[in-house]
């Protein structure tokens, strides 16, 4: 059965703390890693990781993919109250090509 | 270009009655998707359309559950009848070929479902 797994499931941090959430995964026909944001009812696209041990970055957040351990991180440095969110990992695979959600990280940055 | 359109935002209902709701997907986009979210958990996916086909419903609780999209683009996701473990986000997304897949869905705002 395909999993993705993420820890830990909740969080919290006080602003200016370094932040890494963690996501693994097995997934048959794997095709892409999917980082998402969710702050209210729809998840918001971060990142799409397809080779290993190259970094997607994109302001005070990085992520990077490895698969041979078949694993994700996703790091916020310098956090602020507004990265107070739920962080969903997905994997785009599966034997009918959909996305597969883990259960999320609840991040809550406190002032 | 407009995003995945859903309604209604919220609904609460009793348990028994029925409830519908509906999705516009971005135009042009050949698969839909509905998930399911519960508080504190991932989406779930309960069905994924091709144009009108249904290319996987394997998780779509069918005795109560119902879903359609005529002519390839609107959809709708019914519950008949709900019960109290359908309390969810229910999100519907959309997609064009599978490049776009890769990238991940372009998902509407939601519908927070409530069953008292």
């Amino acid at each position: 059965e395909d999993k993705v797994v993420q820890s830990p499931l909740s969080l919290v941090v006080h602003e200016g703390d370094t932040v890494t959430l963690n996501c693994s995964y097995e997934v048959t026909n794997f095709r892409s890693l999917l980082w998402y944001k969710q702050e209210k009812k729809a998840p918001t696209f971060l990142f799409m990781l397809t080779s290993s041990g190259i970094e997607k970055k994109s302001g005070r957040l990085s992520s990077i993919l490895d698969k041979k351990e078949l694993s994700s991180i996703l790091n916020i440095t310098a956090t602020q109250t507004g990265d107070s969110a739920i962080y969903l990992c997905a994997i785009y695979g599966g034997s009918q090509g959909n996305l597969i959600f883990g259960k999320g990280t609840k991040l809550s940055v406190k002032p | 270009e407009a995003g995945v359109a859903q309604s209604p935002r919220y609904k609460i209902i009793e348990k028994r009655q029925s409830v519908a709701f509906w999705c516009n997907p971005i135009s042009g986009h050949a698969t839909l998707y509905w998930y399911q979210q519960i508080l504190g958990q991932g989406p779930k996916l309960l069905i994924q359309f091709q144009n009108n086909g249904v290319v996987d419903d394997s998780q779509l609780p069918k005795d109560r559950f119902s879903a359609e999209r005529l002519k390839g683009v609107d959809s709708t996701l019914k519950i008949q009848p709900a019960k109290l473990e359908d309390s969810a986000v229910y999100l519907c997304a959309s997609s064009s070929g599978d490049r776009d897949r890769m990238r991940g869905y372009t998902f509407g705002s939601g519908t927070r479902l409530t069953i008292v």
